[in-house]
C-alpha cells in the first residue's frame, strides 16, 4: 500500500471559518485526489492533482480549492465552511500507469 | 446520474457461504472495473480489478465477473469469513476519459453472519 497520510484526523468547525485539510505521500505518485464520503452517496470526487500546479475540478467542487506545491502534499480547502460539507474527506494517490488508487485513512469533519 | 450503481445497501451471508456483491453501470466507454474494500475509520483499500477484455479474474477467495452485454459485474467471495463485514464499493474508469478517474457506486455493506 502507498504511504498516504491525512491531517488532521477529525475536526470540528463552525460555520463560516476556513478549513485546510492535508494529505501527504510518499511513493512519489502523480496523481492525487480528494474525495468526499456520505451515506448514500458513495466516494464523490472533488478535485484532482496530475502534477505539481496542475489540479482539475471533480464532480463536486462547489466551496472547495486545492493547491499542490510539491509532489507529495495536496491540501483541499474549504474557504467559508458550510454545514453540507459535514463529510469524511479521503485522499486518495496512484501513478497514472494504473488505474488504482490508494487511499489515506480519512478524516472526518464535521462543521457546526 | 449515477453511472456506477449498487443497488443492494447492504447484505449478510453465513458464515462459510458464498457472498455476491453486485454492480450495474451505464457508460459503455469504461473499461476497467475495480472493487474496494472499507472498514470502519479506515480507507477504501483495494481488493481486486478486472478489465474490459476478461470476464472473469480470480484472486484466492475472491472473483471478479464482468458481463459487458449487460453491463454488470459482480464480486464472489468464497467461503466468506467474519473478517469479510465491511462496506464494498464497485468503481469503474474509462481510457478515454483519463485513466487516471475512477467512478464509485456507493457501496454494499456485507455482514458475514457467523
Amino acid at each position: 500500500d502507498a504511504g498516504i497520510t491525512q491531517s488532521p484526523r477529525h475536526k470540528v468547525t463552525e460555520t463560516g471559518t476556513p478549513v485546510t485539510l492535508r494529505c501527504h505521500q510518499t511513493e512519489n505518485h502523480r496523481y492525487m485526489y480528494w474525495y468526499r464520503q456520505d451515506p448514500g452517496h458513495g466516494l464523490r470526487l472533488i478535485h484532482y492533482s496530475y502534477g505539481v500546479k496542475d489540479t482539475d475540478k471533480g464532480e463536486v467542487s462547489d466551496g472547495y480549492s486545492v493547491s499542490r506545491s510539491k509532489t507529495e502534499d495536496f491540501l483541499l480547502t474549504l474557504e467559508s465552511a458550510t454545514s453540507s460539507q459535514t463529510s469524511v474527506y479521503f485522499c486518495a494517490s496512484t501513478t497514472g500507469a494504473q488505474r488504482e488508487q490508494y487511499f489515506g485513512p480519512g478524516t472526518r469533519l464535521t462543521v457546526t | 446520474d449515477q453511472q456506477v450503481k449498487q443497488n443492494s445497501p447492504s447484505l449478510s451471508v453465513q458464515e462459510g457461504r458464498i457472498s455476491i456483491l453486485n454492480c450495474d453501470y451505464t457508460n459503455s466507454m469504461f473499461d476497467y472495473f475495480l472493487w474496494y474494500k472499507k472498514y470502519p475509520a479506515e480507507g477504501p483499500t483495494f481488493l481486486i480489478s478486472i478489465s474490459s477484455i476478461k470476464d472473469k479474474n480470480e484472486d484466492g477467495r475472491f472473483t471478479v465477473f464482468l458481463n459487458k452485454s449487460a453491463k454488470h459485474l459482480s464480486l464472489h467471495i468464497v467461503p466468506s469469513q467474519p473478517g469479510d463485514s465491511a462496506v464494498y464499493f464497485c468503481a469503474a474508469s474509462a481510457k478515454d476519459f483519463g485513466n487516471e478517474k475512477l467512478t464509485f457506486g456507493t457501496g454494499t455493506r456485507l455482514t458475514i453472519i457467523p
